[in-house]
């Protein structure tokens, strides 16, 4: 059965910094590609980035230069680094998994950023 | 970046009556676009991808159609279980996007 577990979600200041968990179980997540998607409190979802399985990676415009996504194949992990924080980045992150049209999703892990 | 444009933007029907969505695009998606379904606290769940096949484990009920810019998730008849937020997402084009949304609200 696919997993996707979320966490290191919290409340940070704005210019903080944060990193992001997904666990993943019954795939390995060197052989797929897997997503960041998040929501503003109340509103839409926003593809943040996405790091394919030969490696490649993509950032969505509103977080290039400031977001990094990373694995750990060894623990079969997925991560996003947030730097530079700021008050609009405030969402429930969601890491999904399947392709460009996900069908597995975690959670979701609350970031609140906010002074 | 493809915009997708939802409608309506909420949608108030009855059980058991049918449910027609509609997601429009900037521009050609040929046939890559998916719809999803989320509950209040909870992660999207996909239903349809690529236009028309449903994911698995989705009630026949369920269907999708269109192609290009224009498409359609129709519900044949809706259950309770049905009242819930619709995205369509296009993923023809990086970023990938979401429509903003219809809300299928009980009558």
């Amino acid at each position: 059965e696919v997993q996707l577990v979320e966490s290191g979600g919290g409340l940070v200041q704005p210019g903080g910094s944060l990193r992001l968990s997904c666990l993943a179980s019954g795939f390995t997540v060197s052989n797929n590609y897997i997503s960041w998607v998040r929501q503003a409190p109340g509103k839409g979802l926003e593809w943040v980035s996405v790091i394919y399985s030969g490696g490649s990676i993509k950032y969505g415009d509103s977080v290039k230069g400031r977001f990094t996504i990373s694995r750990d194949n060894s623990k079969n992990t997925l991560y996003l680094q947030m730097n530079s924080l700021r008050v609009e980045d405030t969402a429930v992150y969601y890491c999904a998994s399947g392709g460009d049209s996900p069908r597995y999703w975690g959670q979701g892990t609350l970031v609140t950023v906010s002074s | 970046e493809i915009v997708l444009t939802q409608s309506p933007a909420t949608l108030s029907l009855s059980p058991g009556e049918r449910a027609t969505l509609s997601c429009r695009a900037s521009q050609s998606l040929r046939s890559y676009l998916a719809w999803y379904q989320q509950k209040p606290g909870q992660a999207p769940r996909l239903l349809i991808y690529d236009a028309s096949n449903r994911a698995p484990g989705i009630p026949a009920r369920f269907s999708g159609s269109g192609s290009g810019t224009d498409f359609t998730l129709t519900i044949s008849s809706l259950e309770p279980e049905d009242f819930a937020v619709y995205y369509c997402q296009q993923r023809i084009n990086w970023p990938c996007t979401f429509g903003q949304g219809t809300r299928l609200e009980i009558k």
